[in-house]
């Protein structure tokens, strides 16, 4: 059975940094390819970005271009997001998922971890 | 980028028949697949359509996906409604290696 389990969330400042850890298990980790995806309180499903099995290719939505970093150790089974400058905006409830190939939709999730940015 | 417009609500009367659509602004609909997630209150999403009309195990088939290039756009159809489908709704595409979401849609089976 598929398990993610995202950790790392929390209350920080704006301009802070968090990193955010996503451990996988129930797959052939080094397989596939895996994002995140934010939900802002009350609003909807924003993907943030997304690396692929081996990490050499990494994709990031334009809210977060230059201030965040996605990254994998296939050795260990974990993806990680590092977040740099954050704003207020960035409040969101962070899951990681898995990404089936060639067909790019989510099989499976976590359960989330928070990260509230106050101002 | 492209954006997908999903009606902010529907309802409809348990046992009946809804229709959840999902427009893609440009591009062509049928290039990229498209998903639906369903997502309560509280939990993470999980998949009801993948691959714009196929099932994963354990959906019922009451769901069903399909799309159309004509108003480029993509349905959710959710037959013999019950009470427990009442929650949100999400589409899901890509192109360019860039991931889209649908605005999302809440479900109301009253």
């Amino acid at each position: 059975e598929v398990h993610l389990l995202e950790s790392g969330g929390g209350l920080v400042q704006a301009g802070g940094s968090l990193r955010l850890s996503c451990a996988a298990s129930g797959f052939t980790f080094s397989k596939y390819a895996m994002s995140w995806v934010r939900q802002a309180p009350g609003k909807g499903l924003e993907w943030v970005s997304g690396t692929s099995d081996s990490g050499g290719s990494t994709l990031y939505a334009d809210s977060v271009k230059g201030r965040f970093t996605i990254s994998r150790d296939n050795s260990k089974n974990m993806l990680y997001l590092q977040m740099y400058s954050l704003r207020a905006e960035d409040t969101a409830i962070y899951y990681c998922a898995k990404v089936i190939p060639s067909s790019g939709w989510y099989s499976d999730w976590g359960q989330g971890t928070l990260v509230t940015v106050s101002s | 980028n492209f954006m997908l417009a999903q009606p902010h609500s529907v309802s409809e009367s348990p046992g009946k028949t809804v229709t959840i659509s999902c427009t893609r602004s440009s591009g062509n609909i049928a290039s990229h697949y498209v998903q639906w997630y369903q997502q309560r209150p509280g939990s993470s999403p999980t998949t009801v359509i993948y691959e714009d009309d196929q099932r994963p195990s354990g959906v019922p088939d009451r769901f069903s996906g399909s799309i159309d290039s004509s108003s480029n756009s993509a349905s959710l159809t959710i037959s013999g409604l019950k009470t427990e489908d009442e929650t949100d709704y999400y589409c899901q595409s890509y192109d360019n290696n860039i991931q889209v979401f649908g605005g999302g849609t809440k479900l109301t089976v009253l």
